[in-house]
């Protein structure tokens, strides 16, 4: 069964340049995830999906930042535009259900994003 | 509110020898634990949840964690450390139930010498 896949696995941009990500979730999977995970620190919920709906968007900054999962099933984060403290790895996730009770969450391999 | 404090943001373990990461947390609410694992280059990968009951849980690889809620603590161990173990390893906490939300602690990036 294939895994959370996202792409790019990197990407260097200039700052105030546009950035899209991309997550396809484990099929089957009605929750996604973004989060944003810093050097040396633990990954921070940026957004979560049930389907097509954005239940828990707080921690997202939406002067810049927004994200779209249409058809319930693949998602884009996109950044525009960028800054330089936006260098991170962007991590996406899918579960079964939004309690851990119905499973773990499935982690992509991450998108690195470097700002110039 | 939820958080997770570990203890130590890089352990260094010879071969063979007990791994213990710290892991304690602060929950308004009965907490589900987590311990997830990142390998260089990779997502993170569950090792082992605490929801209810037995508060002693087995995850992969040989690791185990208690919940000890007198010491709000859910400490990571291995009897006898492998190479193979040299990762990053995060606590995380939820409060459960219909807004659950998982918090990271920061992570303790763990190295076994040979």
């Amino acid at each position: 069964e294939a895994g959370v896949v996202q792409s790019p696995r990197y990407k260097i941009i200039e700052k105030k340049q546009p950035v899209a990500f991309w997550c396809n979730p484990i099929s089957g999977h009605n929750t996604l995830y973004w989060y944003l995970q810093n050097l040396g620190q633990g990954p921070e919920l940026l957004i979560r999906y049930e389907n097509e709906e954005a239940v828990d968007d707080s921690q997202l900054p939406k002067d810049r930042f927004s994200a779209e999962r249409l058809k319930g099933v693949d998602s884009t984060l996109k950044i525009q535009p960028a800054e330089l403290g936006d260098s991170a790895v962007y991590l996406c996730a899918s579960s079964l259900g939004d309690t851990p009770n119905t499973g773990e969450l499935f982690f992509g391999e991450g998108s690195r994003l470097t700002v110039l | 509110a939820q958080s997770v404090t570990q203890l130590g943001s890089h352990v260094s373990v010879s071969e063979g020898a007990l791994v213990l990461l710290r892991c304690n947390y602060s929950s308004s609410v009965p907490p589900y634990l987590f311990w997830y694992v990142q390998y260089p280059n990779q997502g993170l990968q569950l090792l082992l949840k605490y929801t209810t009951g037995a508060t002693l849980v087995k995850g992969i690889n040989g690791f185990e964690a208690e919940f000890k809620k007198s010491e709000t603590s859910f400490h990571l161990t291995k009897p006898s450390a492998h190479m193979s173990d040299a990762a990053e390893y995060f606590c995380a906490v939820s409060g459960g139930g219909s807004n659950y939300k998982l918090t990271f602690g920061k992570g303790t990036l763990l190295t076994v010498n040979p």
